[in-house]
C-alpha cells in the first residue's frame, strides 16, 4: 500500500498563475484534509471532505478550491495564486471520527509563489 | 484563533535526558489528543494519542499526561535519542472529528 500520496513534490508559480495538488489515498478513507504548514503556526486546515461528492471550509479556506470526486482523490485548487500562499501543503486522511481517527499524512507539496 | 498553545518552539536535550513538551487547549468539548512526529521533508505521523478520561498513556519511552481541569497535556520523551530529533505537534479533535493543531516543538537531542 502506498498510503497517501502527493503530486507535484515541488512546484514554483507566478503571481496570477493557477495550479492544482493532486491527492490519493488507496485505504478506502472515508474523510480526506488538506493542510498547509508555515513556520510558527503549526498545520492549519484548508478544506475537508467527508465522503465522495462532499467538501467543507475549514480555518483557511480562502483562496482554495477542492473536489472530492472520486474516494479515493482530493484535489486542492490554487486560481490566482498569490505570495502569501507560500507554503508546504499536506493531504491527509482517515477512516472518520469514531475510534482513534487517526489522520495519515502524504509527504507534502512545497509550492512558491513569486 | 489559536485554540490549542504549544509551548515551547524549540527545545535542546542531551542524549539521555528526558524531554518535555506542554500543551494547552480551550475548548472543552475536545474528544481525542494526539501527538504527532514529524521528521523534516517528510509528512507528520501519529506518535501517541490520549482520550480525556485517561490521565496518562505510556507507549515505550513516550508518555502523555493529560490533566482535564487545568485543559493542559503533555509530551514525555524519557532517556532521548538523536533519533527523536524532530518537530513535534500536539492536536486536540474537535466538532466533525476536525484536527486543531499547536504551533509545534523543534526538539532537538545532542549525543
Amino acid at each position: 500500500n502506498a498510503g497517501v500520496t502527493q503530486t507535484p513534490k515541488f512546484r514554483v508559480l507566478k503571481t496570477g498563475q493557477s495550479m492544482t495538488l493532486l491527492c490519493a489515498q488507496d485505504m478506502n478513507h472515508e474523510y480526506m484534509y488538506w493542510y498547509r504548514q508555515d513556520p510558527g503556526m503549526g498545520l492549519r486546515l484548508i478544506h475537508y471532505s467527508v465522503g465522495e461528492g462532499t467538501t467543507a471550509k475549514g480555518e483557511v479556506p480562502d483562496g482554495y478550491n477542492v473536489s472530492r470526486l472520486k474516494k479515493q482523490n482530493f484535489l486542492l485548487g490554487l486560481e490566482s495564486a498569490a505570495p502569501s500562499q507560500t507554503s508546504v501543503y499536506f493531504c491527509a486522511s482517515s477512516s472518520g471520527t469514531s475510534g482513534v481517527g487517526e489522520q495519515f499524512f502524504g509527504p507534502g507539496t512545497r509550492l512558491t509563489v513569486l | 484563533q489559536q485554540q490549542v498553545k504549544q509551548s515551547p518552539q524549540s527545545l535542546i536535550v542531551q542524549k539521555g535526558g528526558i524531554s518535555i513538551i506542554n500543551c494547552a487547549y480551550e475548548n472543552t468539548a475536545f474528544d481525542y489528543f494526539p501527538w504527532y512526529q514529524q521528521f523534516p521533508g517528510k509528512g507528520p505521523a501519529l506518535l501517541i494519542a490520549i482520550r480525556p478520561d485517561v490521565s496518562e498513556k505510556k507507549e515505550g519511552r513516550f508518555t502523555i499526561s493529560f490533566n482535564k481541569s487545568a485543559k493542559q497535556f503533555s509530551l514525555h520523551i524519557m532517556d532521548s535519542q538523536p533519533g527523536d530529533s524532530a518537530t513535534y505537534f500536539c492536536a486536540a479533535r474537535g466538532k466533525g472529528g476536525k484536527l486543531i493543531f499547536g504551533q509545534g516543538t523543534e526538539l532537538s537531542v545532542k549525543p
